[in-house]
């Protein structure tokens, strides 16, 4: 079945840096993946979807510039989230459309 | 626009009762997707079923069970002799289908923790 591998599954970084986050579908193409955020005891909101080779289409609330996703081949979306601070602190998690196909996370601490 | 009711926040049971989970759902879609995932305290999304808007048939797998209702727009998921590593988060999760440009985008309900003690 599709499979989409996401890493880091832990990443601690300090406030003010950025840190990237890799999706990639490892035995099919996905044009369309999702990214969601999963803040402590929440449930998980869609941020963003992300589309091959076009701009990203951002939930209400969920400021571009500070989560830049980047889909630029069939097989890898990328999030960065930039300037990190610890609000931003939480739990990101993408899926790909086919296959309805979920990464397995990355939990993200900002110090 | 779409919308996943999970009622339960927390249940608590004793290591092999059964217990249900209940979720509602809300569509204006005629094709769509149900999905159930367990969350354990490690965090990743561990997926247990997928069940498409046509296919209302009961299914069960070793100690689990879903009832999808679609007149009810309920989707309740069942785990007999509950034990302790069911301990978990359990999201009920909607996603459109077919070939619109939302399909596979998923709507979650809030979730709902599961402690099953010794």
């Amino acid at each position: 079945g599709a499979v989409v591998s996401q890493h880091p599954s832990r990443v601690i970084c300090k406030s003010g840096t950025s840190v990237k986050i890799e999706c990639r579908s490892l035995d099919f193409q996905a044009t369309t993946m999702f990214w969601y955020r999963q803040f402590p005891k929440q449930s998980l909101m869609l941020m963003a979807t992300s589309n091959e080779g076009s701009k990203a289409t951002y939930e209400q609330g969920v400021e571009k510039d500070k989560f830049l996703i980047n889909h630029a081949s069939l097989t890898l979306s990328t999030l960065t989230v930039t300037s990190a601070h610890p609000e931003d602190s939480s739990f990101y998690i993408c899926s790909a459309a086919y296959g309805y196909t979920f990464g397995s996370g990355t939990r993200l601490t900002v110090v | 626009a779409q919308k996943v009711t999970q009622a339960q926040t927390e249940i608590s049971v004793v290591e092999k009762e059964d217990v249900t989970l209940d979720c509602v759902y809300e569509t204006r879609d005629t094709t769509y997707y149900l999905f159930w995932y367990k969350q354990p305290p490690s965090g990743e999304l561990v997926f247990l079923i997928r069940r498409n808007s046509f296919d209302e048939q009961n299914e069960i797998s070793g100690r689990y069970s879903w009832n999808f209702q679609k007149s009810t727009s309920s989707f309740n998921f069942t785990i007999t002799a509950s034990q302790v590593v069911d301990s978990a988060v359990y999201f009920c999760a909607l996603s459109e289908a077919g070939y619109n440009t939302n399909a596979g985008k998923s709507t979650f309900g809030d979730g709902t923790t599961l402690t099953v003690k010794p």
